[in-house]
């Protein structure tokens, strides 16, 4: 079983959806990030939390730490949202990463 | 400023070579780590150097190695290239270490072991 487990592992929406992606570990962590990568390969950091709930713009990013689970909301979403999104946790003194969550919004 | 700069940006190299990989991170930035990705798999942990020295390895052989320099930047190196070497390498930077840093990542280097 992996220490970090993404769902769903695709998923189609049409714009304007609400979208939700999950993320749950089964280790300690100091902190936890959401990350998107477009085709191509380039990542960037979406959220980075430790506890609780951050939002920019259209992306709201949630923790509970008791339950070790996060989840990544998109509101209102676009086609220039389509990417694949990855969670990965702090443990120690690596990263350790989900398999991704590969979204496609259609117009 | 400049973003995390990696080189190069593609390359093919034969099994049982060697390669090196650079990367300069953000100005200001003295922490940078390193990663492989495997077409399709998300990305696994390889290195992170702060301060140039190693704070963090992952689950790979010794054949991977690396370094920090006195300016922030560094170097990947993989000895004896096997053909399931072949992935997109990336580096990320941050201010200090991975913990409650964002962290930035430059656009990866592919490497083809053939």
């Amino acid at each position: 079983k992996n220490e970090v487990e993404q769902s769903p592992q695709n998923l189609t929406a049409q714009e304007g959806e609400f979208i939700t992606i999950n993320c749950s570990y089964s280790v300690g962590i100091s902190a936890l990030h959401w990350l998107q990568q477009h085709p191509g390969g380039g990542i960037v950091s979406l959220f980075m939390l430790s506890s609780g709930k951050k939002k920019h713009g259209r992306l709201i990013a949630t923790i509970n730490i008791q339950e070790k689970h996060s989840s990544l909301h998109i509101t209102a979403s676009h086609p220039r949202d389509s990417a694949v999104y990855i969670c990965a946790v702090h443990n120690t003194d690596k990263l350790i990463f989900g398999t991704g969550t590969r979204l496609q919004v259609f117009p | 400023d400049a973003g995390v700069t990696q080189s190069p940006t593609h390359l093919i190299k034969t099994r049982g070579q060697q390669v090196t990989l650079r990367c300069s991170p953000i100005s200001g930035h003295k922490s940078v780590s390193w990663y492989q990705q495997v077409l399709g798999q998300g990305p696994q942990f390889i290195f992170q150097y702060y301060e140039k020295e190693e704070r963090g390895r992952g689950n790979f052989p010794d054949r991977f190695s690396a370094r920090q320099f006195p300016n922030y930047s560094s170097e990947l190196n993989v000895n004896a290239l096997l053909l399931g070497d072949s992935a997109l390498y990336l580096c990320a930077s941050s201010l200090v270490g991975l913990s409650g840093n964002t962290i930035y990542f430059g656009e990866g280097s592919w490497l083809t072991v053939v």
